[in-house]
C-alpha cells in the first residue's frame, strides 16, 4: 500500500522568507510524487512532479521540491514568499505499477502575512 | 476551452434521496476520476474511468456508482444518500491514466450536504 504523510496541518511565514512544506511518502518501488495547490472554493491545481532524473524539481509560480529517496520526503519550498501564495498544499504519490492510484496527503494549510 | 466542469456547485439532500454529480471535460482526455475530499483526510478516490466504456473502484466506492457515458462526460450517482456521505466531491481527468508523465486536471468541486 502506499501512503503519504504531511505532518503540519498549518505552516506559518512572513512574506519575502523562505517556506518549505514537508512530505514524507510510503511506497513499493519507485515513487511518482506531486504536489497539487488548491485555493479558496476552488478545485486543485497542477504545480510540479517528479518522475525521474534531477532531484530538484522547479515547479509553477516559482515553486520547487527536493526529492530524497533516503529520506522518502519530497518537500515543497519557494526561496520567497507571497502572501498570494496562501493556500492548501497537497503532496501525492503513485507507485510505478499502482495503476490508477494516486495517493494524496491530508493536506498542508500555508498562511503567508505580510 | 472550460476544462472541466461540474454540476451542481451546491446540494442538499435529505437521508436517502438520490442524485447524480455530472462532470465534463474538453481536454479530450481518456480518463477520468471521481474524488471526495473531507476535512484533514486528503482527497480520497472513488471510482474512475481509465477509458471510454471502463470503470474501476478506487479506496471509497461503497454508496455510489459511475457512468462513463461517453468520452466527455464521467457521472457519480448516490442511490440513497447517507449524512456520512457529506462531503466536497471533485472529478478530474488526464490524457491517460497509465501514462505516468500526464498530471490530472481538476473541476471546481461539488459540495454536497447529507441532513
Amino acid at each position: 500500500a502506499q501512503s503519504v504523510a504531511q505532518p503540519e496541518d498549518q505552516v506559518n511565514v512572513a512574506e519575502g522568507n523562505p517556506l518549505t512544506v514537508k512530505c514524507t511518502y510510503s511506497v513499493s518501488g519507485n515513487p511518482y510524487l506531486f504536489w497539487y495547490v488548491q485555493y479558496p472554493n476552488r478545485g486543485l491545481q497542477f504545480l510540479l512532479k517528479y518522475i525521474t532524473g534531477d532531484n530538484l524539481v522547479k515547479g509553477s509560480y516559482g515553486f520547487e521540491a527536493e526529492f530524497n529517496k533516503s529520506q522518502t520526503s519530497f518537500h515543497l519550498k519557494k526561496p520567497s514568499a507571497l502572501v498570494s501564495d496562501s493556500a492548501l498544499y497537497f503532496c501525492a504519490v503513485r507507485a510505478f505499477n499502482a495503476g490508477n492510484m494516486l495517493t494524496f496527503g491530508g493536506g498542508t494549510r500555508l498562511m503567508v502575512k505580510p | 476551452n472550460a476544462g472541466v466542469t461540474q454540476t451542481p456547485k451546491f446540494q442538499v439532500l435529505k437521508t436517502g434521496q438520490s442524485m447524480t454529480l455530472q462532470c465534463a471535460q474538453d481536454m479530450n482526455h481518456n480518463s477520468m476520476y471521481w474524488y471526495r475530499q473531507d476535512p484533514g483526510m486528503g482527497l480520497r478516490l472513488i471510482y474512475y474511468s481509465a477509458s471510454e466504456g471502463t470503470t474501476d473502484k478506487g479506496e471509497v466506492p461503497n454508496g455510489y456508482n459511475v457512468s462513463r457515458l461517453n468520452k466527455r462526460e464521467f457521472s457519480l450517482r448516490l442511490e440513497s444518500a447517507a449524512p456520512s456521505q457529506t462531503s466536497v466531491y471533485f472529478c478530474a481527468s488526464s490524457q491517460s491514466s497509465t501514462g505516468v508523465f500526464y498530471e490530472q486536471y481538476f473541476g471546481p468541486g461539488t459540495r454536497l450536504t447529507v441532513t
